[in-house]
């Protein structure tokens, strides 16, 4: 299994220009979550997937947008890219099965974004 | 809302040395407190996590205990080796939740 997966591992942008960021997990796992880790700030919480079709807001979910239109993949979208939003981009997924920790998220490798 | 506070932000040892990452919570609700460990380039990944039903836990080298009381769990890594280098991070998640709260981490350096 490759697990979770990140695509692209590094990109560039300029101000106001639109990515996408994709994540796909080879696990089964109904959850998916995207987050961002700056300097000093920990890991924060963008967005999130309880399932096929479903999304809701983390704690930093602003200039951010999502979709999970097939359970494997979760992608997050930067509409007019700023450069607050110059980060590290972690995915994550975990599961829920009977007398399973679905609190344990296995992490992607990371796409390090730069908006100038 | 939860919030973890993760101390020190950087802790440096010799080999061979402990070292202990302390974290504090504030939900009283919280009753999972996983661990993880991110090295460079890489992302986190979970190293040991325990519940509140059970106040140590032990792995190797690595330990989590946890106070319910005072609403604080603790990392300890004995016998540091090089390879422990990397950035640590606590987590808490609330009872019926199971998303974490994460703290800000915790950065590492074992010398040789």
């Amino acid at each position: 299994n490759a697990g979770v997966t990140q695509t692209p591992k590094f990109r560039v942008l300029k101000t106001g220009q639109s990515m996408t960021l994709l994540c796909a997990q080879d696990m089964n796992h109904e959850y998916m979550y995207w987050y961002r880790q700056d300097p000093g700030m920990g890991l924060r919480l963008i967005h999130y997937s309880v399932g096929e079709g479903t999304t809701a807001k983390g704690e930093v979910p602003d200039g951010y947008n999502v979709s999970r239109l097939k359970k494997q993949n979760f992608l997050l979208g930067l509409e007019s890219a700023a450069p607050s939003q110059t980060s590290v981009y972690f995915c994550a997924s975990s599961y829920s099965i009977a007398g399973g920790h679905r609190e344990t998220q296995y992490f992607g490798p990371g796409t390090r974004l730069l908006v100038l | 809302g939860e919030n973890v506070e993760q101390h020190p932000s950087t802790l440096s040892v010799q080999e061979g040395d402990s070292a202990v990452i302390k974290c504090t919570y504030s939900d009283s609700a919280s009753n999972y407190f996983p661990w993880y460990k991110q090295e460079l380039g890489k992302g986190p990944q979970l190293i040991i996590d325990i519940r509140s039903n059970v106040g140590e836990k032990k792995d190797q080298r690595i330990a989590v205990t946890l106070n319910k009381t005072a609403k604080h769990f603790s990392l300890h890594i004995t016998e540091t080796q090089p390879e422990d280098s990397a950035v640590y991070f606590c987590a808490a998640v609330s009872g019926g939740s199971y998303i974490p709260t994460f703290g800000r981490g915790t950065s590492l350096i074992v010398h040789p």
